[in-house]
C-alpha cells in the first residue's frame, strides 16, 4: 500500500493564490486518478477536483488541479482566495482495490 | 436531488456490535457502487469498505477486515454496515458515499457518530 502526504496546514491572505501538495509514497502519481475534497467544519466532504484536474459543476474556476510526475505529486491550487475557502482539503487516490486518502491540509485564509 | 442519510450510530461498549444504515434517494441506487468512509474525531478520512452495484464485489480496509460486513438492499435503496468486535479506535463519524465511480466518492451523507467506550 502507498501513502499520500499533505502539509498539515497552509495559510494565505484573501485574494492571493495557494497551492496544496499531495505526494505519493510509492507507485506513479500518474497511474491512478487523484481527487480533492473540501470539508468545512461540521460538514461532510464535497468534491472540488476529480480525475486529477476536472472541476464538478458549481465549483468555481478558481480551483484547479494538476499532477507532476517528476515529484510524484498532485497539487490543488486555489486562486483569488476568499474567506469561504477556509476548510480542510483532502487528496484521494487508489491502487487496484485499495483507496487512500491524504492526511488533510487545513487552509486558513487570514 | 441526490441524498444519502445515515442512521444507526451511537454508544457501544468495546467488543460490541452496531449496524449502520444509509438510505439513498434521488438516483438509481442499483446502478452505483456504494461506500463507507470514516473520520475519527479531529482526524482525517479513512476509507472503510465499498460494494459493487449488484453486491457481488466487496472490498475492505485491512483495519476492519473480518470484523465489518458491508451489504446492500437494492429494492430498499439502502446500504448497510454491520460492525462487530468494535474497538475504541473504531470511534468515528461514519459517512456513506456514492461510488467509487472512477474512484470518485460523490456525494457523501451527513454522517453518523459511532462511539466505542466502556
Amino acid at each position: 500500500n502507498f501513502m499520500l502526504t499533505q502539509p498539515h496546514s497552509v495559510s494565505e491572505s484573501p485574494g492571493k493564490t495557494v497551492t496544496i501538495s499531495c505526494t505519493r509514497s510509492s507507485g506513479s502519481i500518474a497511474s491512478n486518478y487523484v481527487q480533492w475534497y473540501q470539508q468545512r467544519p461540521g460538514s461532510a466532504p464535497t468534491t472540488v477536483i476529480y480525475e486529477d484536474n476536472q472541476r464538478p459543476s458549481g465549483v468555481p474556476d478558481r480551483f484547479s488541479g494538476s499532477i507532476d510526475s517528476s515529484s510524484n505529486s498532485a497539487s490543488l491550487t486555489i486562486s483569488g482566495l476568499k474567506t469561504e475557502d477556509e476548510a480542510d482539503y483532502y487528496c484521494q487516490s487508489y491502487d487496484s482495490s485499495n483507496v487512500v486518502f491524504g492526511g488533510g491540509t487545513k487552509l486558513t485564509v487570514l | 436531488q441526490v441524498q444519502l442519510v445515515e442512521s444507526g450510530g451511537g454508544l457501544v461498549k468495546p467488543g460490541g456490535s452496531l449496524r449502520l444504515s444509509c438510505a439513498a434517494s434521488g438516483f438509481t441506487f442499483s446502478d452505483y457502487y456504494m461506500s463507507w468512509i470514516r473520520q475519527a474525531p479531529g482526524k482525517g478520512l479513512e476509507w472503510v469498505s465499498y460494494i459493487s452495484s449488484s453486491g457481488s464485489t466487496i472490498y475492505y480496509a485491512d483495519s476492519v477486515k473480518g470484523r465489518f460486513t458491508i451489504s446492500r438492499d437494492n429494492a430498499k435503496n439502502s446500504l448497510y454496515l454491520q460492525m462487530n468486535s468494535l474497538r475504541a479506535e473504531d470511534t468515528a463519524v461514519y459517512y456513506c458515499a456514492r461510488g467509487p465511480l472512477r474512484f470518485l466518492f460523490d456525494p457523501w451523507g451527513q454522517g453518523t457518530l459511532v462511539t466505542v467506550s466502556s
